[in-house]
């Protein structure tokens, strides 16, 4: 297996709503990072997740909170968001957290905050 | 600070033209990694190739090539014979080797190819 999985495909919620982004993989890999992409935009690094422990937070608000139960699963919680947030949620997973690595990337979630 | 441009925001071609993407990139470090990744309509960016620094070999994979120049910071792609399913985005990315946990990819702001048939 070596796909990348995100569920849901796209996701519509207002801003008073709870929602939760998720992100699977069984390539064994032990570094997950989720990024925020802009249309016509470069995908912009959020969180890192190492060994199932956060390692990196880009000065993202609260709104948005990781969580990493196990090494395959990452899941991405959202509250009370603005209109702003709204953007294509990337996950992705390298074999380890390193310059080295190359990322394998999910489909993404399409979100829309009305 | 690590910084890569892709001066071209859109290249528009004809099918079956050769058309080459260009990417430069600053870095202080002698250690660093550059990628290349395919973002189709569908989302989903695909890896296409990594090159270290201390490896200047050009690449050709199939329609695909890399031409990496530490001289002048550029790691272009050239795609031969170009087809309709080549139509993406196209990022090119740098990581510097910094100590493990510390990494952070920093992306090119993408160059969409539109090939038409």
């Amino acid at each position: 297996d070596t796909e990348v999985t995100q569920t849901p495909k796209h996701l519509v919620m207002g801003m008073t709503n709870k929602k939760s982004l998720k992100c699977e993989q069984h390539m064994g890999h032990r570094a997950m990072y989720w990024y925020k992409q802009k249309a016509k935009k470069p995908p912009e690094l959020m969180f890192v997740y190492s060994y199932e422990k956060l390692s990196i937070n880009e000065s993202v608000p609260s709104r948005f909170s990781p969580e990493c139960p196990n090494s395959s699963l990452l899941n991405l919680h959202l509250h009370a968001l603005q209109p702003e947030d709204s953007a294509l949620y990337l996950c992705a997973s390298s074999p380890e957290d390193s310059s080295y690595n190359e990322q394998f990337f999910g489909p993404g979630t399409r979100l829309t905050v009305l | 600070a690590q910084k890569v441009t892709q001066a071209q925001t859109e290249i528009s071609v004809v099918e079956k033209e050769d058309v080459t993407l260009d990417c430069v990139y600053e870095t202080r470090d002698t250690t660093y990694y550059l990628f290349w990744y395919k973002q189709p309509p569908s989302g989903e960016l695909v890896f296409l190739i990594r090159r270290n620094s201390f490896d200047e070999q050009n690449e050709i994979s199939g329609r695909y090539s890399w031409n990496f120049q530490k001289s002048t910071s550029s790691f272009n792609f050239t795609i031969t014979a170009s087809q309709v399913v080549d139509s993406a985005v196209y990022f090119c990315a740098l990581s510097e080797g910094g100590a493990r946990g510390s990494y952070i990819p920093t992306f090119g702001r993408g160059t969409s190819l539109i090939v038409h048939p």
